[in-house]
């Protein structure tokens, strides 16, 4: 069985940064195909990517975003980190993890519950 | 630059059928996407992998009455037998080059 679970701060000031753990079960990334993504989706509004790692440790970052973005990962605890420099109110968003694999396309397949980040002074 | 386009909004009543459409860009018309369903206050669900022939493959639970088909760049989801807890926001996703795209989303309402 595949879960995924985020985890980290609910509020976060402008200008911190924002550390965002995902804590996976059910597969390993070191699995060849095997990807983890960070995907957003700011309240009433759509879903946006942001960030992939995979098996081999290439990483894919929202062009938008990319200066602002690292995704890491640590295969034996079986947990991906997504940091975010510079927060700003528009950032205020639920953060989901995702299993995402890499077979005749880059599929997400399984979500986590999502965790909402709250940007404030 | 790859893009998804899905129409905003859909309708249709309980217990008929809707057909959801997903449209590649110009270029792309052989990417696989994915469909994820979403209900109102609740965190995405994946429905299934829809390829450029039309096959597919659902995810875990994933009812009967989900189906997906293609035609050149439009991938469709099909949703039978409309139920109440169909009603949700419908996304399709794929890979561009080096970078995951989501469409904007269709809100479906059961009428």
């Amino acid at each position: 069985q595949v879960t995924l679970r985020e985890s980290g701060p609910a509020l976060v000031k402008p200008t911190q940064t924002l550390t965002l753990t995902c804590t996976f079960s059910g597969f390993s990334l070191s699995t060849s195909g095997m990807c983890v993504s960070w995907i957003r989706q700011p309240p009433g509004k759509a879903l946006e990517w942001l960030a992939l790692i995979d098996w081999d440790d290439d990483k894919y970052y929202s062009t938008s975003l990319k200066t602002r973005l690292t995704i890491s990962k640590d295969t034996s605890k079986n947990q991906v980190v997504l940091t975010m420099t510079n927060m700003d109110p528009v950032d205020t968003a639920t953060y989901y993890c995702a299993r995402t694999y890499r077979a005749g396309g880059v599929i997400v397949d399984y979500w986590g519950q999502g965790t909402l980040v709250t940007v404030s002074s | 630059q790859l893009v998804l386009t899905q129409s905003p909004s859909a309708s249709a009543s309980l217990g008929a059928s809707v057909k959801l459409t997903c449209t590649l860009s110009s270029g792309h018309s052989s990417y696989a996407i994915a469909w994820h369903q979403q209900q109102p206050e609740k965190g995405p669900r994946y429905l299934m992998k829809l390829n450029s022939d039309g096959s597919h493959s659902k995810g875990d639970g994933i009812p009967d009455r989900f189906s997906g088909s293609s035609s050149g760049a439009e991938r469709y989801l099909t949703i039978s037998s409309l139920q109440s807890e169909d009603e949700a926001d419908y996304y399709c996703q794929t890979w561009g080059t080096g970078i995951g795209v989501f469409g904007g989303g269709t809100k479906l309402t059961v009428l």
